[in-house]
């Protein structure tokens, strides 16, 4: 089982430019999410979706959009990379939050 | 403002020995708890969790003991092990945002040392 895959798992980007982080989950869990770690801050929500069709901001979305293309996949954009933005980023699914997460093992994002 | 809140960043304890990990809450609607573990360049793994209508939740070497009135909860390791060298996230959640995300503490990094 691959639980939920990210990619890629490296990249490195200019100000200004755009990209997409992809996620997928082979779990059929309803439930899937973004988050950033930095130093210090912890694991901060971007943005999630409690099931297929619905998306919600989360505490920092600024920045970012994201799409439930099905419900396998959640990914997310960066439309004007800023570098405020460079971070690890994990995707995660779940059938309920309080049941547990299951992580990607993430994307580290540099942005110059 | 941190509504969760792992005021300790680092832990170095002795192999064999307990290790106590702490975390404050300060939002009173949450009633779910949980811990992950996370190693370099993986993922979080979630850990153990406890609810609101219990104290303590044990799982093998690890329990989580929670005091409502105080807005602390802790995770206990019983005996430490070199392996269990980690970031420690505590994470809360509740019925307002319908248990859909639960927000994390900042982590504690915690090294057993052998």
């Amino acid at each position: 089982n691959a639980g939920v895959t990210q990619t890629p798992k490296f990249q490195v980007l200019k100000t200004g430019q755009s990209m997409t982080l992809q996620c997928a989950q082979d779990m059929n869990h309803n439930s899937m999410y973004w988050y950033r770690q930095d130093p210090g801050m912890g694991l901060r929500l971007i943005y999630y979706s409690a099931s297929e069709g619905t998306t919600d901001k989360g505490e920092v979305p600024n920045g970012y959009n994201v799409s439930r293309l099905n419900k396998r996949e959640f990914s997310l954009r960066l439309e004007s990379a800023a570098p405020s933005q460079t971070s690890v980023y994990f995707c995660a699914s779940s059938h309920r939050a309080i049941q547990g997460y299951t992580f990607g093992s993430g994307t580290r994002l540099t942005v110059v | 403002d941190q509504q969760v809140k792992q005021n300790s960043p680092s832990l170095s304890v002795q192999e064999g020995r307990i290790s106590i990990l702490n975390c404050d809450y300060t939002n009173s609607m949450f009633d779910y708890f949980l811990w992950y573990k996370k190693y370099p360049a993986e993922g979080p793994t979630f850990l153990i969790s406890i609810s609101s209508i219990k104290d303590k939740n044990e799982d093998g070497r690890f329990t989580v003991f929670l005091n409502k009135s105080a807005k602390h909860l802790s995770l206990h390791i019983v005996p430490s092990q070199p392996g269990d060298s980690a970031v420690y996230f505590c994470a809360a959640s509740g019925a307002e945002t319908s248990y859909d995300k639960v927000i994390f503490g900042p982590g504690t990094s915690l090294s057993v040392i052998p």
